[in-house]
């Protein structure tokens, strides 16, 4: 299975103010995922980041707010833009490695916390 | 209503007793049913998987998918202190490639010693 790891694990920012989530593999994968795992919801998909193209984005998240960089095989990056309290999350970065999901693994995760 | 419906809990039980968790779903689409395991500040792992309807196990985890009352269960046998974890049911439409993942809110399980 893929080794994933997030940087930084975990945060404190202020309002108004951007942050940049990394996600590196320790392998080649062709899809990667972001999602958010806010407390006592679900895990969301926020978009798929595919090398060589534009993220794919679910309903409700928007480029503006949370644009992402996947310029090789192994590595995104998520921002997180002009955050606010309502932000404040896990946000976990997924890679698929076969063609179906049970080859789906994921991070370790960023504990946002916005003020 | 959410397309996936998992009761939170939380569920403690005593060391050895057999767990039951469920899930809930209402897109007739989905094919693929997994379970995943998240101990506390880590991502989730995948502990089981199964397509389509029927029963899968594996070691002291048995997966139940039944498709025509839209219903999976994960059933823990013997379980241990090391099981006390949240477990997410997830699952997917057939789409190769691009295969989205719909989660349950997950449920909240301590062994008790």
């Amino acid at each position: 299975s893929a080794v994933i790891s997030q940087k930084p694990s975990r945060d404190i920012c202020q309002r108004g103010t951007s942050l940049t989530i990394q996600c590196q593999v320790d392998s080649q994968v062709t899809m990667m995922f972001w999602y958010r795992q806010q407390p006592g919801q679900s895990l969301t998909l926020i978009a798929t980041a595919n090398q060589g193209s534009e993220a794919t984005y679910e309903s409700g998240f928007v480029i503006d707010k949370f644009p992402i960089s996947r310029p090789n095989l192994t590595f995104s990056t998520l921002t997180v833009s002009n955050m606010s309290p309502e932000d404040s999350s896990i946000y976990l970065c997924s890679v698929q490695q076969g063609l179906s999901t049970d080859t789906q693994y994921f991070g370790p995760g960023t504990r946002l916390t916005v003020l | 209503q959410k397309e996936v419906e998992q009761d939170p809990g939380p569920l403690s039980v005593p060391e050895g007793a057999i767990v039951s968790l469920n899930c809930t779903y209402s897109n007739s689409a989905f094919q693929y049913f997994m379970w995943y395991r998240q101990y506390s500040r880590k991502g989730p792992e995948l502990l089981m998987y199964t397509y389509s309807s029927g029963n899968k196990e594996d070691g002291r985890f048995t997966a139940q998918v039944d498709k025509s009352s839209k219903y999976i269960s994960l059933f823990i046998r013997d379980s241990q202190p090391s099981d006390s974890a949240t477990y997410l049911c997830a699952m997917s439409e057939l789409n190769f490639g691009n295969e989205k993942l719909t989660f349950g809110t997950g449920t909240r399980l301590t062994i008790i010693p």
